[in-house]
Order: C-alpha cells, then sequence, then structure tokens
C-alpha cells in the first residue's frame, strides 16, 4: 500500500511569506504528526492531529499550525517565515495502537530566502 | 518518554554485521523500543521495535536485555547502503510525539 505522501518536496519561499505543506497518510492511518529538522536543533516533534483534533504541541511559536481532515489527510501552515524557518518537514502516521508503527514521509524541503 | 544514549559514531566493513548499542536505563514497562535510520536527510526508515522480546525482520534483529535497560540493533551483513544515522527510541504505549536523539551515525565501509 501507498506510504505517507507529502507535497510538495520543494520549495523556495520569502521572508514574511506563509507557506502550506500537505501530508496523505497511510491509508487506515488516524494519527498524523508533524516534525521539524534543521541542522542545529535536529529532529523535533511539531504537533499530532487524531481524528481532526491537535492531540499533543512541541515547543514551536504560534505561527507554526496545523489541522487535519475528515479523511485524515493533514495540513501544516507557517506564517510570517523567517530564515531560521529553513528545514525539512516530516510528516508521519501511525495507526495509534500500542505497538504499532510510525511511517514517515519523505519530507517537504523549505527554504526561506 | 525515556532518554536514550548512544554511541555518536562507529564504523563497520561491509559483510559484517553491525552492532548498535542503546541505553535506555530509565525505561517504563509499557515503553517500546524503536529503530529508526534517516539516510541523507531523507524521511526516517523505520527499522524495528520491540517490548520485552528479541525481534527480527527481514532488515535487523534487535535484542533487548532482560532488565530492558538497553538494547543492540543488528544489522547481519552490513552494506554500504546501510551507512546512515540510527535512531534508538523508547515510544509510551500508543503516544506519537517521537523524542530523537543525536543518534549513531553508521559509516560502512569497504
Amino acid at each position: 500500500k501507498a506510504g505517507v505522501t507529502q507535497t510538495p518536496r520543494y520549495l523556495i519561499k520569502t521572508r514574511g511569506q506563509q507557506v502550506t505543506l500537505s501530508c496523505s497518510p497511510i491509508s487506515g492511518h488516524r494519527s498524523v504528526s508533524w516534525y521539524q529538522q534543521t541542522p542545529g536543533q535536529g529532529l523535533q516533534f511539531l504537533f499530532e492531529y487524531f481524528s481532526e483534533t491537535q492531540r499533543n504541541k512541541g515547543n514551536f511559536p504560534g505561527r507554526f499550525s496545523g489541522r487535519q481532515f475528515s479523511n485524515s489527510r493533514s495540513e501544516m501552515n507557517v506564517s510570517t517565515l523567517e530564515l531560521g524557518d529553513s528545514a525539512l518537514y516530516l510528516c508521519a502516521s501511525s495507526a495509534t495502537q500500542a505497538g504499532d508503527t510510525i511511517y514517515f514521509g519523505e519530507g517537504s524541503w523549505l527554504t526561506v530566502v | 518518554d525515556a532518554k536514550t544514549t548512544q554511541p555518536p559514531s562507529m564504523d563497520c566493513a561491509e559483510g559484517r554485521a553491525a552492532n548498535l548499542p542503546c541505553n535506555h536505563s530509565t525505561i517504563s514497562g509499557n515503553e517500546y523500543v524503536y529503530w529508526y535510520r534517516q539516510i541523507h536527510s531523507q524521511g526516517p526508515q523505520y527499522i524495528i521495535h520491540g517490548l520485552k522480546n528479541n525481534e527480527t525482520n527481514e532488515m535487523a534483529s534487535l535484542i533487548i536485555t532482560e532488565d530492558r535497560k538497553s538494547s543492540t540493533l543488528i544489522l547481519p551483513h552490513a552494506t554500504l547502503r546501510d551507512t546512515a544515522v540510527y535512531y534508538c527510541i523508547v515510544r509510551a504505549g500508543t503516544a506519537s510525539k517521537l523524542t530523537f536523539g543525536t543518534g549513531t551515525r553508521l559509516q560502512v565501509t569497504l
């Protein structure tokens, strides 16, 4: 079956703009999580959505937001982009059963100039 | 989530077994040990996970000590394509938040 799909794969934005990234989870998975990866901070958890509700949130400013749709697809948005937001943004999905597997997509590379 | 400790880097000759250790001395009874790897900043690739028993799949074996305070990921016959950063993560139950450390950078050489 298809894996976690993220779009777009690469994008370049200008400081002050906003960006929306999309994630389609594995079929049947209801939980979607987002992570940011930078060289300096490594992989950091942004937030998790389950059944269209944010269930967990990492330590990021309010400029970072997300949502989940009824078909479990998710989007994350970053407003008022800063240079430091340049990163690989990763989406992961799981079935949220004890001992299940969390699968990651290939990520969206965001460059802010 | 329990904290994990891994060596920052390891080398392995191609064709030999790669044994990657992980310490998770504060692990709780309902926490699983997961292993992922990341190649060239692609998305993390799931390798294997376990609770208390040793596990094996087509990619690797996971050996968890009886007291569950440490584990070892074994790649039986390492190839150059196994060069990557390997992350050992402890995950509580159904929690979807994974806390990544800095991992072990495995370099497989000829």
